[in-house]
């Protein structure tokens, strides 16, 4: 049974550039849930997709979007990107509004804007 | 807004003792998480306690929810080496099913 899955687990880029992170939940489930976790913090939420949707979202700019995909897949866009976008960002899955369903996370992938 | 406080943030133990983690949180839940991550992993849910009063236990790892009090503990029973990691606890801003995740506490047991 594959979990969370993310890719890419690395990536190097420039201020002002603009990536794409990628997420398969873990089978079975339909929500997905994004987080940024600086080095030595913990994780800060920043959106939730649900039936391709955006459900919920924490205090980040709009340079951050996403997507979910009718396969529930999903994926973080960041714009104009920032020094202080470097982070390890942690994609989470769960069924919808489910009690005793806690968030299952991929590995994540690690950003660095140079 | 939801600020969710652990203390210690740090702590050092040797092995075979007790110790308490605690989760300090600012507004109404009654859904609360928490998680381990291990250096350079992700994290891995621990226990979910979904009402006042639950507690949870596996193995040296019991946890507990008190709502009114707006707090949750970790309790460590005999410390191993193997659970040294760091901490989380994640509450629910009241219902809406988004997770806020504190502080973390990172444990380091020395044999």
């Amino acid at each position: 049974d594959a979990g969370v899955t993310q890719s890419p687990t690395h990536l190097i880029k420039t201020r002002g550039q603009q990536v794409t992170l990628r997420c398969s939940p873990k089978s079975g489930h339909d929500t997905v849930s994004w987080y940024q976790q600086a080095l030595g913090q913990g994780p800060q939420f920043i959106f939730q997709y649900y039936e391709e949707e955006e459900r919920q979202r924490g205090n980040f700019p709009d340079r951050f979007s996403g997507h979910q995909f009718p396969n529930y897949s999903s994926e973080l866009n960041v714009n104009a990107l920032l020094l202080g976008d470097s982070a390890l960002y942690l994609c989470a899955s769960s069924l919808f509004r489910t009690d005793n369903s806690p968030l299952h996370f991929g590995n994540g992938t690690r950003l660095t804007v140079t | 807004e939801l600020k969710v406080e652990q203390n210690p943030l740090f702590l050092s133990m040797q092995e075979g003792k007790n110790y308490t983690i605690y989760c300090n949180y600012s507004t109404t839940s009654d859904r609360l998480y928490w998680y381990r991550q291990d250096p350079g992993k992700s994290l891995e849910s621990l226990f979910v306690l979904l009402s006042n009063g639950a507690v949870k236990q596996e193995g040296r790892l019991m946890a507990s929810l008190d709502t009114k009090a707006r707090l949750s503990t970790l309790h460590i029973t005999a410390a191993v080496h193997d659970l040294s990691a760091t901490y989380f606890c994640a509450v629910d801003i009241s219902g809406t099913y988004k997770y806020i995740f504190g502080t973390g506490t990172r444990l380091k047991v020395l044999a």
